[in-house]
């Protein structure tokens, strides 16, 4: 199974909205409410920010939110702040063989 | 809040066996899925597998012929073994805990990187 296809970068300015987007097919993300998103700081450990395609863990500020149109799933963080910046993971099941994949990761720079 | 490290050697002789410990803490192993998740160099993250508490297994298709995932519930530690290693198999390992029927990791430890060379 491919890795889900993700930009290498995105950027935005303090205070706008940016998405990123993790395209799969119907056997991953098209398929299933399981995708999830991960921030990580270089160095840090990886942190969860949406789980189940739209919800957002304890503790996870509202400016970040998660949808999905067909098999493409994506995270929005509106209000950019300077902590933003770092790199994202998408993670979608695929099915009881393959269980998950990951995206390719994109680094998200606040400019 | 639960915190997860790992532990374990840096370098591994290539056709030896990867073995690394994971350490929870703030938190007791007993439920959730204890994973392990890798990141190759210049690449994205590889999900390696999950030990559910009481000893049912997951492993990607791709490592199951060389991978095993064990929890020691007395210590509160999950280990990972990777056997017959070879280059490819150089990372950064991650633990984390899985929920969710172990498709979402909610904790995960900082990562260890792993180099496989003689």
């Amino acid at each position: 199974q491919s890795a889900l296809t993700q930009p290498r970068s995105v950027s935005g300015s303090p205070g706008q909205s940016v998405t990123v987007s993790c395209t799969g097919t119907s056997s991953d993300v098209g398929g299933y409410n399981y995708v999830s998103w991960y921030q990580h700081h270089p160095g840090k450990a990886p942190k969860l920010m949406i789980y189940d395609v739209t919800k957002r863990p304890s503790g996870v500020p509202d400016r970040f939110s998660g949808s999905k149109s067909g098999n493409t799933a994506s995270l929005t963080i509106s209000g950019l702040q300077a902590e933003d910046e770092a790199d994202y993971y998408c993670c979608s099941y695929a099915g009881t063989y393959t269980w998950v994949i990951f995206g390719g990761g994109t680094k998200l720079t606040v400019l | 809040q639960v915190q997860l490290q790992e532990s374990g050697p840096g370098l591994v002789k290539p056709s030896e066996t990867l073995s690394l410990i994971c350490t929870v803490s703030g938190g007791s192993i007993t439920s959730y899925f204890w994973t392990w998740i890798r990141q190759s160099p210049g690449k994205g993250l590889e999900w390696i597998g999950y030990n559910y508490y009481s000893g049912s297994t997951n492993y990607n298709p791709s490592l199951k012929s060389r991978v095993t995932i064990s929890v020691d519930t007395s210590k509160n530690q999950f280990s990972l073994k990777l056997s017959s290693v070879t280059a490819a198999d150089t990372a950064v390992y991650y633990c984390a805990r899985g929920f969710s029927s172990g498709l979402t990791v909610d904790f995960w430890g900082q990562g260890t990187l792993v180099t496989v060379s003689s």
